[in-house]
């Protein structure tokens, strides 16, 4: 599975645009993008996932650049509880090997 | 979305006792459930992948005598923790996945504390 990069940490100001950038330079040509989140001391709750095209759900929309080595989780309207480890995973197969992830803080 | 749980939520045991924590997806069948644990302020680590029916499948490092893991149903896996020991304290997590996507539902966890 292809080893993901995310920065850290990240603050969005409430009602803005959340931005959570992912590189996966070595993603293979059937892997997946999944992007998952996981409020504190509670299991991880799925997002968005693609493959090549951008993705819109309810939740968030993902843009993957056309070489698929990174993508963009976006967050559209950012509230309070929106704040917590965003997580995107590379995956082939069913296994899901979690990066660091990126701990984004939704300031009032 | 689909609803996986664990039980209990919080366990508290004795170093030496083993402790067995159930995850259940309750309204579809789970052809795969893995189980993960997650120490403070770490990312979640991989532990086993079990398909319903079948010996699990371990990570490397992860000892199979000491995380005994049961699939036995469709809907349950059952992680128990032998002769556990303070090192064992974690958050354990629990996934299901269905057999027409990757995708995989969370459970809420089980904060394991050995004293």
């Amino acid at each position: 599975d292809a080893k993901t990069t995310q920065p850290t940490s990240m603050d969005c100001a409430e009602g803005r645009a959340a931005n959570l950038p992912c590189n996966h330079s070595t993603i293979s040509g059937n892997e997946y993008v999944y992007w998952y989140r996981q409020i504190h001391s509670q299991g991880p709750q799925y997002i968005i996932h693609g493959l090549k095209n951008n993705e819109t759900n309810e939740m968030a929309s993902l843009i993957i650049t056309e070489d698929r080595k990174s993508s963009t989780l976006i967050l559209p309207h950012a509230t309070l509880r929106d704040t917590a480890v965003y997580y995107c995973i590379g995956v082939t197969g069913n296994q899901f090997y979690f990066g660091t992830g990126t701990s984004l803080t939704v300031i009032p | 979305g689909a609803v996986v749980s664990q039980h209990p939520s919080r366990v508290i045991c004795k170093s030496g006792t083993s402790v067995k924590i159930e995850c259940r997806s309750l309204d579809f069948q789970a052809t795969t459930m893995f189980w993960y644990r997650q120490f403070p302020k770490k990312s979640l680590m991989l532990m086993a992948t079990s398909n319903e029916g079948s010996k699990a499948t371990y990570e490397q490092g992860v000892e199979k005598d000491k995380f005994l893991i049961n699939h036995a149903s469709l809907t349950l896996s059952t992680l128990t923790v032998t002769s556990a020991h303070p090192e064992d304290s974690s958050f354990y997590i629990c996934s299901a996945s269905g057999s027409l996507t990757y995708e995989q539902y969370f459970g809420p966890g089980t904060r394991l504390t050995v004293t």
